[in-house]
């Protein structure tokens, strides 16, 4: 089955710590991409990445930092930098070539208190 | 600086009926258009597309009209059925790169 995993899919912070949340994908796309949504604001691009070894900064990548080591994964660390990271974050990939639709994981909820 | 926006927040329609969801756009440098359907806590997932070429794509029960000049789309589900209740949010590509702009989403209720 292919698809896009993220993991967790509840994840509890403490203020000042840093949290990794994973995303995982067997579709062989080479572009990845990490969103945030949050209540009446739609989905915010954090971070893109277009290949391996390669990333750009999205919208709102203040507070967040990311790695591209593999073609399949596309970990994200909300840092105790992020002033609002409490949110629903989304995973996503697309060949970048043969199609522009973009497919979504699961999603992870961070609550931080 | 919001590029793309739905304006309305929330849709309510009856078993059956059409429900037209709306979106505005603003940067004419836009040259392709998707539509994901969402349910609560879970990824969107994708519905259908439209390049800038064309003015009508159809699939299904699903229809995207795109009217360039007033940098406006909409998708047009036919008959509604209860199944339809989520969020709606169109998105925009400009071309050279793979990077969407997403509206804020359109919440559809479909009742019985």
């Amino acid at each position: 089955d292919g698809g896009i995993t993220q993991s967790p899919k509840y994840l509890f912070r403490k203020e000042g710590q840093n949290v990794t949340l994973s995303c995982e994908q067997n579709l062989n796309h080479d572009a990845m991409y990490w969103y945030r949504q949050d209540p009446g604001q739609g989905l915010r691009l954090i971070y893109y990445s277009q290949i391996v070894n390669d990333f750009q900064k999205g919208d709102i990548a203040e507070g967040y930092s990311v790695s591209r080591e593999k073609k399949e994964s596309f970990p994200l660390t909300v840092t105790s930098a992020q002033k609002n990271p409490t949110a629903f974050y989304l995973c996503a990939s697309s060949s970048g070539t043969v199609s522009y639709e973009q497919y979504f994981g699961p999603g992870t909820r961070l609550t931080v208190t | 600086d919001q590029q793309v926006k739905q304006n309305s927040p929330s849709l309510s329609v009856q078993e059956g009926r059409i429900s037209i969801l709306n979106c505005d756009y603003t940067n004419s440098m836009f040259d392709y258009f998707l539509w994901y359907k969402k349910y609560p806590a879970e990824g969107p997932t994708f519905l259908i597309s439209i390049s800038s070429i064309k003015d009508k794509n159809e699939d299904g029960r699903f229809t995207v009209f795109l009217n360039k000049s007033a940098k406006h789309l909409s998708l047009h589900i036919v008959p509604s059925q209860p199944g339809d209740s989520a969020v709606y949010f169109c998105a925009a590509k400009t071309g050279g790169g793979n990077k969407l702009t997403f509206g804020t989403g359109t919440q559809l209720k479909v009742e019985l």
